[in-house]
Formats: structure tokens, sequence, C-alpha cells
């Protein structure tokens, strides 16, 4: 069975400090691999998308930026964070483009908590 | 372009009440529609879906169906418990090639003993 991993689940950073998040997917070949933020007590707001290794689109302009670099693995990173950055993110998954799986719905890792101080 | 309108939370019901959490869409063609629900730290988790016209989609007694004549997707449950308090996302995906799926904006539910 297909599983994604996220990882830190929670995570304090000061202003102006690096970042890297990472999601991983077993279990399945070529997804798409996706980036949401939700602010508190808010909807998701996608940030990038990925259709295959190397290929990021970017939703919004913003401080943050996203890289595959395997099939299966999806780093969401920054140079320098803001306190607009904080917030819960999730990485998500789907592969509408196997065999009898059209219009499958995303599955999504527990999310990572960030705090910037 | 594609959108999903919930009703505004948070609802707060006693347990064993009914459940109605409106969702409407906007979308070209024939969309999958989905809900989706989120325990308070946690990811979302799929609930429930529906690909075509008419069809109903169930799961842990919760149910929607698919409403193309009035392009809507409620969700109801006959009798909610504590454990079902969470926030519920209604989404769809559109047809036809890469899709990107359009979230609703959560519908908080609190059910007090």
């Amino acid at each position: 069975s297909q599983t994604i991993h996220q990882w830190p689940a929670t995570l304090v950073q000061p202003v102006g400090s690096p970042l890297s998040l990472e999601c991983t997917v077993e279990g399945t070949s070529n997804p798409n691999l996706y980036w949401y933020r939700q602010a508190a007590g808010r909807g998701l707001q996608l940030l990038f998308y990925s259709v295959g290794i190397g290929q990021i689109s970017s939703e919004v302009p913003q401080n943050l930026s996203a890289s595959r670099p395997q099939d299966r693995q999806f780093i969401l990173s920054s140079k320098k964070l803001l306190l607009s950055d904080s917030g819960f993110y999730l990485c998500a998954w789907d592969n509408p483009r196997a065999v009898g799986t059209s219009n499958q719905p995303q599955h999504f890792g527990d999310g990572t908590r960030l705090s910037i101080l | 372009g594609n959108s999903v309108t919930q009703m505004e939370g948070p609802v707060t019901l006693s347990e064993e009440a009914f459940l109605t959490i409106n969702c409407t869409y906007t979308a070209t063609g024939y969309p999958s529609l989905f809900w989706y629900v989120q325990y308070p730290g946690e990811g979302l988790q799929l609930l429930l879906k529906a690909t075509k016209a008419d069809d109903k989609g169930s799961n842990k007694g919760f149910e929607a169906t698919y409403r193309k004549e009035t392009t809507s997707f409620h969700l109801e449950k006959g009798s909610v418990q504590v454990s079902d308090s969470a926030v519920y996302f209604c989404a769809l995906k559109a047809s036809g090639g890469y899709q990107k799926v359009t979230f609703g904006t959560g519908t908080k539910l609190q059910v007090i003993p």
C-alpha cells in the first residue's frame, strides 16, 4: 500500500533562518506531488506542485522554493524565513496516470507545524 | 475557473443530532467530488468521494450525493458523535488530463456531549 511521510512534525525557527521540510512517498511510481500551507483556522493554499523529477510549478510568489530530486521525494525550502511563513505545511500525492485511477483523490501526510519566532 | 463553496462554520451540534454541511461547486465538464476530514493537529484524510452524477459516496456513517442539477455535494450524517469533531473540506478535481484539486475553505464541526 502507498504511504506518505513528512518530517519534522513540528519545527520552531527564528526569523531569517533557513528551512528544509521533506516529504517522501512509498508504494507508487511517478506520483504528482504537492505542497500546501494552511494558516491557523484557514483553508488550504497550494504552494507548489510537481508532475515529475525536476519539474516544479509555483502557484504563488513567495519566500519559499521546492525541489524534487528523486521521483518520490519533495522538499520545501527557504533561505531566510519570514514571520509570515508560520503555518501548517502539508504534502500530498496523487497518481492520475496509473491505469484505472483517473480522478483519484490526493492523499496527505500528517503535516509539519512551523512556528517562526 | 473551478471553485468550491462551503457553508460557514463553526457548526455546533449535540451528540446524536443530524448533520448537514452544504457544499456547492462551479466547474466545467464532469468533475470528481470529495470530502476530506481533518482532526486537530493532523493532515487531511479522505472521507468519501463520488466520480459521476447521482453517485453516492459513503463512509463511517457519512454520505454525500453528487447532484449535477444543483451542482452540490452536501455532507450528511444521521447521528453525530463527539469523535466526529473536526474540520471538513469539500473538494473537486476537474476531468481530463492533469488537474489540480480545488478545496473549499473548510467547515469546523464541534459535537458536544
